[in-house]
């Protein structure tokens, strides 16, 4: 079965660091470029960053831009998400999603970790 | 970075036709063909419905279909059902570049 499950999310103070962890199971993870996506309480989804089948390409939303950093690991078939100087705005909960071989779409999406930055 | 425009909601009885727009610019859904459509239930996380405009997952029932013309795209869910009830976004690959991908700014779909 195919699989994602996200990690690591939990309560930080503004300014804060966390550590999200995405494993993946069921298919060739090393074959596939994969995004995080975050959704804010009661908001809409939002796009965070995508990283490529072997890291050559990164893509940073201009909101996270400087402050999270994307990275995998295909010999764990991890993918991570370091996340530095967290805001409010920050707090959501954060999906990784895959997208396949030949494709731009996110077809296989984690239940998500629910990050919440607050004093 | 701008999201894609849908309206808030939208509704219908069962049995009947909804279809919920997406619209963007040249440089999002009107530039490629890579525009998904993704479902929603309340504390769920979303499932891909339609990929590159038209096309049904596995799985998806074919009262499922999408559509685009020129910046908007469409989906359409014929038929109606209870289960159809849920929070609908449009996602759009936008470039190489860090505005990689757009989503939409949600629709809520109602069965009456």
């Amino acid at each position: 079965e195919v699989q994602l499950v996200e990690s690591g999310g939990g309560l930080v103070k503004p300014g804060g660091s966390l550590r999200l962890s995405c494993a993946a199971s069921g298919f060739t993870f090393s074959s596939y470029s994969m995004n995080w996506v975050r959704q804010a309480p009661g908001k809409g989804l939002e796009w965070v960053s995508s990283i490529s089948s072997s890291s050559s390409y990164i893509y940073y939303a201009d909101s996270v831009k400087g402050r999270f950093t994307i990275s995998r690991d295909n010999a764990k078939n991890s993918l991570y998400l370091q996340m530095n100087s967290l805001r409010a705005e920050d707090t959501a909960v954060y999906y990784c999603a895959r997208v396949p071989p030949g494709s731009r779409d996110m077809d296989v999406w984690g239940k998500g970790t629910t990050v919440t930055v607050s004093s | 970075q701008s999201a894609l425009t849908q309206p808030p909601s939208a509704s219908g009885s069962p049995g009947q036709s909804v279809t919920i727009s997406c619209t963007g610019t040249s440089s999002d859904v009107g530039g490629y063909n890579y525009v998904s459509w993704y479902q929603q239930h309340p504390g769920k996380a979303p499932k891909l419905m339609i990929y590159e405009v038209s096309k049904r997952p596995s799985g998806v029932p074919d009262r499922f279909s999408g559509s685009k013309s020129g910046n908007t795209a469409s989906l359409t869910v014929s038929g109606l059902q209870a289960e159809d009830e849920a929070d609908y976004y449009c996602s759009s690959y936008a470039g190489s570049n860090n505005r990689n991908y757009v989503f939409g700014t949600g629709t809520k779909v109602t069965v009456l």
